[in-house]
């Protein structure tokens, strides 16, 4: 069984400072591990995806994460939050490439301050 | 191109009553997922269609819940009857193919109120 722990529900930064949310899994299986967005009344984004290439993933407006296998950790950042950024962020993973059937976290809240 | 959408948006009903949510892939997604999220809980699998065929109903809560997807166009999910932990925002995702890049789309989601 597969599970994602998203440590914060909410995370506030103020803008132009750095942003980390937080996001440790478990998996028996080599795992593919999602962050995706949600803004205001809109739909679930993919943000960025790993899928056993670079460990470092480049993704949408900025935001990357490193998968980090000893500590079972792929933490999201952005060096500089803009107010743009305020949403809710989801963590996921799936057993196999190409396997949609994710399993989420709870998500974090991020607020930006002016 | 239209993403995907969902209705109603919003959905308040009493215990017992029937509630039917209707999602609208993209065009030309064959894979069709609807997934729930319960108050400040983690967003579960429900299930997963390919074309008109259930692939995987294994996030089914209960045969309260019942999906349909009529020619594998546009999906329902009808909860009949509600119970009051059935409320929380059910999502429904399409992607194009199995095997792809993992993307899925999602709608904005049906929020279920139930008192």
């Amino acid at each position: 069984a597969q599970s994602v722990t998203q440590l914060g529900s909410h995370v506030s930064v103020s803008e132009g400072a750095l942003v980390l949310l937080r996001c440790n899994y478990s998996s028996s299986v080599p795992p593919y591990l999602f962050w995706y967005v949600q803004y205001p009344n809109q739909g679930l984004q993919l943000l960025l995806k790993y899928t056993s290439a670079a460990t470092l993933v480049k993704g949408i407006n900025g935001f990357e994460a490193e998968f980090k296998k000893s500590e079972t950790s792929f933490h999201l950042t952005k060096p500089s939050a803009h107010m743009s950024d305020a949403a809710e962020y989801f963590c996921a993973v799936s057993d196999r490439f190409g396997n949609e059937k994710l399993t989420f976290g709870t998500g974090t809240r991020l607020t930006i301050i002016p | 191109e239209a993403g995907v959408t969902q209705f109603p948006s919003h959905s308040v009903i009493e215990k017992g009553q029937t509630v039917t949510l209707r999602c609208d892939p993209i065009s030309g997604h064959d894979n069709l997922y609807w997934y729930r999220r319960v108050m400040g809980k983690e967003i579960k699998f429900l299930l997963h269609f390919v074309k008109e065929s259930k692939q995987d109903e294994s996030g089914m809560p209960n045969n309260r819940f019942l999906a349909e997807r009529t020619g594998g166009t546009y999906s329902t999910l009808k909860v009949q009857p509600a119970e009051l932990e059935d409320s929380g925002v059910y999502f429904c995702a399409s992607s194009q193919k199995m095997g792809g890049n993992g993307e899925l789309f999602f709608g904005e989601g049906s929020r279920l109120t139930v008192l």
